[in-house]
């Protein structure tokens, strides 16, 4: 199984402020094919499903606001929020799927300062 | 609009069974592969299961398989998990989510998901 390491647990940043999130994959998830990184990014906000901001490591979904970013390939990856807002609030997970089973990082709490 | 709702989450005792379904809408559910993905309290995410469109293909994580069963409708726009022998660490809310579907290509990114039903194994 692909285990995915996420850092840090957590993280409290300043409003407007940059948060950045890693996650490291066991072995690596990019596909040579076509040369893409099966590499989700969701947001999960309290009570709520998860939603998701980035796929590919990089491409952000439909919606998504342009302070959402992914970046990395291989087995290391990062999401960073360039300016944190209130609504930002939540958890992060990254995922792969990359092969079965499908596995999630333990998840990132951001909060504001 | 695309919607996601699971039912059929309880209390149960440790051995029980317990049948989750998800009823679909708002898209064309027989071209979706689908999937179970559950959350304990507090704690993260965990792929549980996937069905392929047709039903004929099925995959489990380790920690469910020979206890779980995947299975679809496709006629009725449902996606079931029937959960034998539970444990107490199956305690969590079940989701459905779907695939997304690039040109009929399938790809395990779960764009939309329902509330989730929650179950809880205890004595």
């Amino acid at each position: 199984d692909i285990v995915m390491t996420q850092s840090p647990d957590s993280l409290a940043v300043s409003l407007g402020e940059r948060a950045t999130i890693n996650c490291k994959s066991s072995q690596s998830v990019l596909k040579s094919p076509n040369k893409k990184n099966y590499l989700i990014w969701y947001q999960q906000k309290a009570g709520q499903p998860p939603k998701v901001l980035i796929y590919w490591a990089s491409t952000r979904e439909s919606g998504v606001p342009d302070r959402f970013s992914g970046s990395g390939s291989g087995t290391d990856f990062t999401l960073t929020i360039s300016s944190l807002q209130a609504e930002d609030v939540a958890v992060y997970y990254c995922q792969q799927h990359y092969n079965s089973p499908l596995t999630f990082g333990g998840g990132t709490k951001v909060e504001i300062k | 609009e695309v919607q996601l709702l699971e039912s059929g989450g309880d209390l149960v005792q440790p051995g029980g069974s317990l049948r989750l379904s998800c009823a679909a809408s708002g898209f064309n559910f027989g071209t979706y592969v689908m999937s179970w993905v559950r959350q304990a309290p507090g704690k993260g995410l965990e792929w549980v299961s996937s069905i392929a469109t047709s039903g004929d293909d099925t995959f489990y994580a380790g920690s469910v398989k020979g206890r779980f069963t995947i299975s679809r409708d496709n006629s009725r726009s449902t996606l079931y998990l029937q959960m034998n022998s539970l444990i107490v660490d199956d305690t969590a809310i079940y989701y459905c989510a779907k695939y997304r579907n690039d040109g009929g290509s399938h790809y395990a990114i779960f764009d939309y998901w329902g509330r989730g039903t929650l179950v809880t194994v205890s004595s």
